[in-house]
């Protein structure tokens, strides 16, 4: 299996809903990503995961809160959102380190999230 | 901080024709690139790498060519198809995170 599993592929949501997002994994890989894409923009990386730890935060507001169950699953927990924040998520994995293909990332389809 | 970034946000190409797709990086200590290509409605998929002690690899129908001296690298695509068209994104992955470019977008006209 070299697939990276996203769910939902749309979400529409108001600003004060909660939802989540899911990504899975059944590749052995010990790293797993969150990155926002804006139209037209590459993505950007929101957290990292290495080997079910919270690794990097870049910063993201606090609207967003990942969060890592197990070395196969990858959610993003969202709340009280912006219409900003309307994008197209992206989860990736990875095996950590900077062994040789440690870098090369493996990315989902993506999820598409409107806010309202 | 460090970029990584592209020199033309579109490519227009004919079926057949070769196409190439430049990226400009400015961390000297780049040591690793990655090219992904990402199609419609779909997350960016890795094409092809090369490591900075090496200036040419050659895949199926791409090859990635590495001029550290001008810290610049170039995707060729063979005999480009319509299904080549995508946005095209460069990333310099010497550190543990990629760092992704600015990305081009190919259209292949049939």
């Amino acid at each position: 299996d070299t697939e990276v599993t996203q769910t939902p592929k749309h979400l529409v949501m108001g600003m004060t809903n909660k939802k989540s997002l899911k990504c899975e994994q059944h590749m052995g890989h010990r790293a797993m990503y969150w990155y926002k894409q804006k139209a037209k923009k590459p993505p950007e990386l929101m957290f990292v995961y290495s080997y079910e730890k919270l690794s990097i935060n870049e910063s993201v507001p606090s609207r967003f809160s990942p969060e890592c169950p197990n070395s196969s699953l990858l959610n993003l927990h969202l709340h009280a959102l912006q219409p900003e924040d309307s994008a197209l998520y992206l989860c990736a994995s990875s095996q950590p380190g900077r062994t040789s293909g440690a870098n090369v990332l493996t990315f989902g389809a993506g999820s598409r999230l409107t806010v309202l | 901080g460090e970029s990584v970034g592209l020199h033309l946000p579109t490519l227009s190409v004919q079926e057949g024709d070769n196409s190439i797709i430049n990226c400009a990086y400015s961390n000297s200590a780049s040591d690793y690139f990655i090219w992904y290509k990402q199609e419609s409605g779909k997350g960016p998929q890795f094409i092809i790498d090369i490591r900075s002690n090496m200036d040419k690899r050659q895949g199926q129908r791409v090859t990635v060519l590495l001029n550290k001296t001008v810290k610049h690298l170039s995707l060729q695509i063979a005999a480009t198809q319509p299904g080549d068209s995508a946005v095209y994104f460069c990333a310099e992955g010497g550190s543990y995170i990629p760092t992704f470019g600015r990305g081009t977008s190919l259209i292949v006209h049939p």
